[in-house]
């Protein structure tokens, strides 16, 4: 079945104790991104990557990491979390980057305290 | 700039309304236009979508039309069900050298289907 996968789903974290969420796909897709997802201001892109070692910063990448080192594989890492990262954190991932469906993993609760 | 504008909500309505949830961008260039779907505690998942002026996508009961006069790409579904509880996301995705091919959404919809 194809799909993206994410990790953990919920997650309850102290302030500044590093996290990685993982995110992998089946399907050799060669674009991933991470969105974070708030009441009142939607959907929001963190950072993205068009293929294998390329990342490049969407609109609210502060605070956080990427890096793309396997096709299947786009973990983001959160160094030192902060309360202000509280979220509800989405990964995806597309054939490519020229307008086909970005497809979306279930989806991680995560809560900085 | 790129961006997407959709009806407000929560919008409630009797199994068996008709529902139209009304989705305006503005973009440069083609996008290609999608709607997709949350439910309660799940994750996003694709609706519909279209990819080219007057291209109609359609999904379990629900359509939409890519209107590049109108800038528009409405939902609608005539016989809405309890089930179809959840919120809808209108989204427009830009080419990759336009802001690496991200998707731009709207707000969100909240809709409610009661019994």
């Amino acid at each position: 079945e194809a799909q993206v996968t994410q990790n953990p789903r919920y997650l309850i974290t102290v302030t500044g104790k590093k996290l990685t969420v993982t995110c992998s796909q089946n399907m050799n897709h060669e674009y991933m991104s991470w969105y974070r997802q708030d009441p009142g201001l939607g959907l929001r892109q963190i950072y993205y990557s068009m293929n294998v070692e390329v990342t490049d910063k969407g609109d609210v990448p502060e605070g956080y990491k990427v890096s793309r080192k396997e096709k299947r594989n786009f973990p983001l890492i959160l160094e030192s979390p902060s309360p202000n990262q509280t979220s509800l954190y989405f990964c995806a991932s597309a054939s490519d980057a020229w307008g086909n469906t970005i497809y979306f993993g279930e989806g991680s609760w995560l809560t900085v305290v | 700039g790129n961006s997407v504008t959709q009806m407000e909500g929560p919008v409630t309505l009797s199994e068996e309304a008709f529902l139209t949830i009304n989705c305006t961008y503005t973009a440069t260039g083609y996008p290609s236009l999608f709607w997709y779907v949350q439910y309660p505690g799940e994750g996003l998942q694709l609706l519909l979508k279209a990819t080219k002026a007057d291209d109609k996508g359609s999904n379990k009961g629900f359509e939409a039309t890519y209107r590049k006069e109108t800038t528009s790409f409405h939902l609608e579904k005539g016989s809405v069900q309890v089930s179809d509880s959840a919120v809808y996301f209108c989204a427009l995705r830009l080419p990759a050298y336009n802001q690496g091919g991200k998707l731009i959404f709207g707000q969100g919809t909240e809709l409610s289907v009661k019994p």
